[in-house]
Order: C-alpha cells, then sequence, then structure tokens
C-alpha cells in the first residue's frame, strides 16, 4: 500500500492552522497512524486510528478522515511543532510510511 | 517509566554482518509486538520488520527478506536484528519500537546508527 503525504514541506507561523494529507493507495478502513520527529530525537506518535489523541499529546493536534484519504490538523502552530510529520498505515504488511511533511518556520 | 535502547550500530563492509540489540524496560515485554523502522539519511522512515509476543510471527519489508532477522528473548526483554549481506542502501538510523500493532508505535528508542562502507 503507498502512502502519498502532501505537500511535502510547508512554511507557516506561530499560530497558523496547519493541515496535512495524506493518500492511501487502496481503502485501509482507519489503520491510519500520525508520527512527528524532530532531527536526533525518537518519532512521537501523535494520532493512531485516524482520530484518536495519543496520550499527552497537546489537543490542537487531530486527525480525521477513513478509507484512502486523511487529515492531520495543527489548530494553532506552536514553535516546539516545527518537525516532520508522516502518517503511516497499519492495515497490512509491509507497513508503511507517508514521505513526510516538513513543517518549517515561514 | 519505558524505556527502549538500542546498540550494536557501527561501520560495516558492503556484504558484512551487524547484529543489532534493543533492551527494553517499563512494561511487560512479553505482552507486545515489536519492530524496527529505519531512516536512511536525508530520507523517510522505513519500516523494516516486526515479531509477534511469542515470536511465533515476524514480517519484513521486501528489501530486507532473506538478509534480515527479526528475533527477540522475552526473559532477557531484548529485541534484535541479524543483518547480513550488509548493503549501502541499507546504511541508516534503526529504530525499535513498541509495536501496538493497528493502532502504531508509542514508544521508540533513540536509535542507533548502521554505515555500510568499504
Amino acid at each position: 500500500i503507498q502512502m502519498t503525504q502532501s505537500p511535502s514541506s510547508l512554511s507557516a507561523s506561530v499560530g497558523d492552522r496547519v493541515t496535512i494529507t495524506c493518500r492511501a493507495s487502496q481503502s485501509i478502513s482507519s489503520y491510519l497512524n500520525w508520527y512527528q520527529h524532530k532531527p536526533g530525537k525518537a518519532p512521537k506518535l501523535l494520532i493512531y486510528s485516524a482520530s484518536s489523541l495519543q496520550s499527552g499529546v497537546p489537543s490542537r493536534f487531530s486527525g480525521s478522515g477513513s478509507g484512502t484519504d486523511f487529515t492531520l490538523t495543527i489548530s494553532s502552530l506552536q514553535p516546539e511543532d516545527f518537525a516532520i510529520y508522516y502518517c503511516q498505515q497499519s492495515y497490512s504488511t509491509p507497513l508503511t510510511f507517508g514521505g513526510g511533511t516538513k513543517v518549517e518556520i515561514k | 517509566e519505558v524505556q527502549l535502547v538500542e546498540s550494536g550500530g557501527g561501520l560495516v563492509q558492503p556484504g558484512g554482518s551487524l547484529r543489532l540489540s534493543c533492551a527494553a524496560s517499563g512494561f511487560t515485554f512479553g505482552s507486545y509486538w515489536m519492530t524496527w523502522v529505519r531512516q536512511a539519511p536525508g530520507k523517510g522512515l522505513e519500516w523494516v520488520a516486526n515479531i509477534k509476543q511469542d515470536g511465533g510471527e515476524k514480517y519484513y519489508v521486501d528489501s530486507v527478506k532473506g538478509r534480515f532477522t527479526i528475533s527477540r528473548h522475552n526473559a532477557k526483554n531484548s529485541l534484535y536484528l541479524q543483518m547480513s549481506g550488509l548493503r549501502a542502501e541499507d546504511t541508516a538510523v534503526y529504530y525499535c519500537a513498541r509495536d501496538t500493532y493497528y493502532y502504531g508505535y508509542d514508544y521508540w528508542g533513540q536509535g542507533t546508527p548502521v554505515t555500510v562502507s568499504s
């Protein structure tokens, strides 16, 4: 299953609303997870099952979608949110990640 | 506190072998699937392999099938990745992660770097 993220990068300001999309090459129901990755750090699970917020993750992060189209939204971008975001399908092996979306400071 | 600590990375020549380890603590290791994920320089995350709680099911990305072997020792709270026939394209930081099966990888180690070069 191919996972396609868009955009591959974006520039935004603190306080902006940011939306990242992820499309699967076939239906994956709601088996879609989102991760945040900062250089030199371990990736962090943000959202699982398309829309469930992982424990400890700020409520400004939210996810939606099912089937083939999914969205990660950051309602008000904070300085600590500048990172690379990946979607990942957990529907079937090989378990695939999207190519990533780099969120940069404008 | 859940902790995952990888070790065993390093520089190896093409065609060589390396064994990565991941020491787990802070949770009941034998109750979880476990996964290896890698990130090549300048590239995104790539799932490599995962293993069921009892080691009875193992799955691999096509590019490592027949060359890498995932295993675990539940009594030692340890996960392993035996890598052989290494290629330049296997150069990456390798992460171990706790696998909640459908619900993502909720804990990750800091990663261990592997460089395949002559």
